[in-house]
């Protein structure tokens, strides 16, 4: 069974810096990885979707890397600001299923 | 602009009592499903639809309904049968692929939060 982890649970930093979030998953047998962002009590938002045969994806500050191969995702946040303060989730989609595993998110507080 | 809404935004349900949240999409997605989150924890899939008229339950359908009797609705019923209802729910949809998911991203909802009186 497919399981989605994502340590720290939450997670503070100064206005400025680099950042990683982390995720992993068990079973490395996966269609795709999305990154999400949730703003408190809202829904969603796609960051990026990195297809199984890719690496990474790019979009603007945003870099995510995928390893099939050691079940990890990391998320890269360049010159963190204020407003990337949200809760970032990753989730898999297993290439066996059509559904989406979610991990239990990173909560990012970007202190100015 | 399209996008997902979903209503209303808070809930409140009695003892013994079903309600209904409301989910409608003007994406022309085939495939909508709704989600439960609790405090901490990730999405957990409820039901969802890949095509009108069709459904299949997820990881924890007990206590609850849904129709698609419109592409764009997917309406969930939280029936007195769920004992624990007191959580965040989100709707999303997606692009149906021919037999496998998307690679298009899920688009979600801004939730319903139901709380217990």
């Amino acid at each position: 069974k497919q399981e989605v982890t994502q340590i720290p649970a939450a997670l503070s930093v100064p206005e400025g810096e680099n950042l990683v979030l982390n995720c992993s998953f068990t079973d490395s047998a996966i269609y795709n990885l999305q990154w999400f962002r949730q703003d408190p009590g809202k829904g969603l938002t796609s960051l990026l979707l990195i297809q199984s045969s890719q690496r990474e994806q790019t979009s603007g500050r945003l870099n995510a890397s995928l390893d099939k191969s050691s079940g990890r995702s990391t998320l890269y946040i360049a010159a963190s600001q204020p407003g990337d303060s949200a809760t970032y989730l990753c989730a898999v989609i297993g290439s066996s299923a059509s559904k989406i595993i979610f991990g239990s998110g990173t909560r990012l507080s970007i202190r100015p | 602009d399209g996008g997902i809404t979903q209503s209303p935004k808070y809930l409140f349900r009695k003892e013994g009592q079903n309600v209904t949240l409301s989910c409608e999409q003007n994406l022309n997605h085939d495939a909508m499903y709704w989600y439960r989150q609790d405090p901490g924890q990730g999405l957990r899939l409820i039901y969802y639809s890949q095509i009108v008229n069709d459904f299949q339950k997820g990881d924890i359908a007990e206590g609850y309904s849904v129709s698609r009797e419109k592409k764009e609705s997917f309406p969930l019923t939280v029936t007195s049968a769920q004992k624990n209802p007191t959580a965040f729910y989100l709707c999303a949809s997606s692009f149906k692929v021919v037999d496998r998911v998307s690679n298009q991203p899920q688009h979600f909802g801004d939730g319903t939060r139901l709380s217990i009186l």
